[in-house]
């Protein structure tokens, strides 16, 4: 199935270092949406952005809508260990069908 | 409010049986999709229904179909099931309509073997 191209596919940091992933697309989207995943649980969301440029926070984590709108990125700044999990970024092309586009996923371990 | 809820958890189910999942949306949401999640990928969009009606339907074979009651809760189902179909599926619940932002919020899953 069509995919994000999300990177990097994994990451081992130390906590309290910042953290920085991101998604390419060869088409446009018109929301961008980060979702965090843990083992055997479904995916929560983490931000949601739905204009060209958009910067938003919540709490450490901060992502941007590429200006393109064809890109995002994600960053979390002074990881902890429940950081731990894996990351997808999703784009939505038509706002009305609510077919979400997900990357890989980017999996992130945090060494205390 | 709850979250969006899904029914059952955890099914094993034998290659050529049909299976039925269950789903309740975010109270107030109106749309309900359903993803396939195999292990090691991000979800894949199986179908979206709006109004009761099909909005979207993904790349998947025909053994796979869904409706949404007047309450605006979902079932997915499968027929003739496959091993290639054990997987967590997925469904995510929004407003949906032009006068809302699309913030798309998933359920826990129902994690399906096929044995």
């Amino acid at each position: 199935g069509q995919q994000l191209n999300q990177s990097p596919q994994s990451m081992f940091i130390q906590e309290g270092e910042d953290v920085s992933m991101n998604c390419t697309s060869s088409s446009i989207f018109n929301t961008w949406l980060w979702y965090k995943q843990d083992p055997g649980e479904g995916p929560v969301l983490l931000i949601a952005l739905y204009k060209a440029g958009e910067l938003t926070s919540n709490g450490r984590l901060t992502a941007q809508f590429g200006i393109t709108r064809k890109d995002s990125f994600l960053n979390i700044s002074a990881s902890i260990p429940s950081d731990v999990g894996i990351y997808f970024c999703a784009g939505l092309a038509d706002g009305n069908t609510g077919k979400l586009i997900f990357g890989q996923g980017t999996t992130l371990q945090v060494k205390p | 409010d709850a979250g969006v809820t899904q029914s059952p958890t955890h099914l094993i189910k034998t290659r050529g049986q049909h299976v039925t999942l269950r789903c309740s949306p975010i109270s107030g949401h109106k749309s309900v999709s359903w993803y396939q999640q195999v292990l090691g990928q991000g979800p894949q969009f199986i179908f979206q229904y709006y109004e009761k009606e099909e909005r979207g339907r993904g790349n998947f074979p025909d053994r796979f179909s869904a409706r949404q009651f007047p309450n605006y809760s979902s079932e997915l189902n499968v027929n003739a099931l496959l091993l290639g179909d054990s997987a967590l599926y997925l469904c995510a619940s929004s407003r949906a309509g032009p006068r809302f932002r699309n913030t798309i919020y998933f359920g826990e899953g129902s994690w399906l073997t096929v044995v």
